[in-house]
């Protein structure tokens, strides 16, 4: 078990569907990631948030909506997507400091785009 | 374009063997180096991280660094079948003078040990 938590682990959804992917730690971390991964690749980042304010969005396209709402909680919000978005979605955390401070991640959310 | 390449494989090797993974990146500015190890159908678990130049044990596990080859290896002694997984070399560069910093991955290598 990690302690980064997603929610949910797997999820299916239509091309026209709204659904949010949701993560969770409660390590007093300050910066929260959100990367995609595809099948025999390395997780690509697209979205980095500091102090619960966007820092990075790694030209991503707009049907992927990221939120902070306070310092525990990452939020996607997915909404009209592509069969070719699906893929693993993983949720990091880390201090912030300086670089040198691990990301650890989670679990995962498993999507797949029908 | 920062590039993080690692040693291409699959790689095999006998248990109780030592493995080495190696990996080179292109960014003389990165400042801290990450080997993660990812299981099929699971996420990337941190197993060592180097910030000096030298080397850094932690169990069966070496990692070592050379800033001025801009190489970074992980070595794992007395492999076992356990140890077969995806292994992500990942160099942290600080994200336009950010506290932070950006994650950028290598290809990944393949791993397996084989009783």
């Amino acid at each position: 078990d990690t302690e980064v938590t997603q929610t949910p682990k797997h999820l299916v959804m239509g091309m026209t569907n709204k659904k949010s992917l949701k993560c969770e730690q409660h390590m007093g971390h300050r910066a929260m990631y959100w990367y995609k991964q595809k099948a025999k690749k390395p997780p690509e980042l697209m979205f980095v948030y500091s102090y619960e304010k966007l820092s990075i969005n790694e030209s991503v396209p707009s049907r992927f909506s990221p939120e902070c709402p306070n310092s525990s909680l990452l939020n996607l919000h997915l909404h009209a997507l592509q069969p070719e978005d699906s893929a693993l979605y993983l949720c990091a955390s880390s201090h912030i400091g300086d670089s040198n401070q691990p990301q650890h991640f989670g679990d995962g959310t498993r999507l797949s785009i029908l | 374009q920062k590039e993080v390449e690692q040693n291409s494989g699959p790689l095999s090797v006998p248990e109780g063997a030592i493995a080495s993974l190696n990996c080179t990146y292109s960014d003389r500015g990165s400042q801290s180096f990450f080997w993660y190890r990812q299981y099929s159908g699971k996420s990337p678990e941190l197993i060592m991280f180097i910030y000096s130049n030298g080397d850094k044990e932690d169990g069966r596990f070496t990692a070592q660094l050379n800033k001025a080859s801009q190489y970074v290896s992980l070595l794992i002694r007395d492999s076992q079948p356990s140890d077969s997984a995806t292994y992500l070399c990942a160099v942290n560069s600080e994200a336009g003078g950010t506290s932070y910093g950006k994650l950028t991955f290598g290809q990944g290598t393949i791993l397996t040990v084989h009783p």
